[in-house]
């Protein structure tokens, strides 16, 4: 069974750091580009950040440029998505989803940043 | 900044039809943008229902299609149900970024 699952979610103050982790099983990790999708509180989906197989390749949204890099690990099938000097508006719960047919969503962490 | 405009709200009847479109600021949506389209339900997680204009995933239900349509992509729901009741995103690619239109609230009434 497909499976995506996000960690690393929870109350930070703004300005801080935060990673967040996607672990996947049931398939063949390495063979999909990976995404991370946010949606804040009452909003829409925002596209985050996404990364190639080999994870040479990546982008971001302008909202998250220079703060946020997203990186992977194969051999631990695993996606991450380190989150710095975050603001008050990267509140939301965080999604990784599987590919370019989007195959596949995890559940979400959630993060709040809050004084 | 590009934006990706959908209908704020629709409302259909059960049994009837629907088309839910998407459009871009930056003109015509064509099969390069590889347009993509997501259920939302309250709670949960989105759901892929179409992707690249008009590829259904094997749980898509065959109510659902995906097409171009007069310069935009579009996502038609033929005899609706009345658990299609959600919110309803599509996605376009601009070469590496990615931008989510702002839903769509279908309400099956």
């Amino acid at each position: 069974e497909v499976q995506l699952v996000e960690s690393g979610g929870g109350l930070v103050q703004p300005g801080g750091s935060l990673k967040l982790s996607c672990a996947a099983s049931g398939f063949t990790f390495s063979s999909y580009e990976m995404n991370w999708v946010r949606q804040a509180p009452g909003k829409g989906l925002e596209w985050v950040s996404c990364i190639s197989t080999g994870g040479d390749t990546v982008y971001y949204a302008d909202s998250v440029k220079g703060r946020f890099t997203i990186s992977r690990d194969n051999a631990q099938n695993s996606l991450g998505l380190q989150m710095n000097s975050l603001k008050d508006e990267d509140t939301a719960i965080y999604y990784c989803a599987r590919g370019s047919a989007w195959s596949a969503w995890g559940q979400g962490a959630l993060v709040t940043v809050s004084s | 900044q590009t934006v990706v405009t959908q209908e704020p709200s629709l409302t259909v009847s059960p049994g009837g039809t629907v088309t839910l479109t998407c459009a871009s600021s930056t003109g015509a949506v064509t099969s390069d943008y590889y347009p993509n389209w997501f259920q939302q339900k309250p709670g949960q997680a989105p759901r892929t229902l179409i992707y690249s204009t008009d590829n259904k995933h094997s749980w898509t239900p065959a109510r659902f299609s995906g097409s171009l349509l007069g310069g935009k992509a579009a996502l038609t729901l033929s005899g609706v149900q009345p658990e299609d009741e959600a919110e309803y995103y599509c996605l376009l690619y601009y070469g590496g970024a990615r931008v989510f239109g702002g839903g769509t609230k279908l309400t099956v009434l």
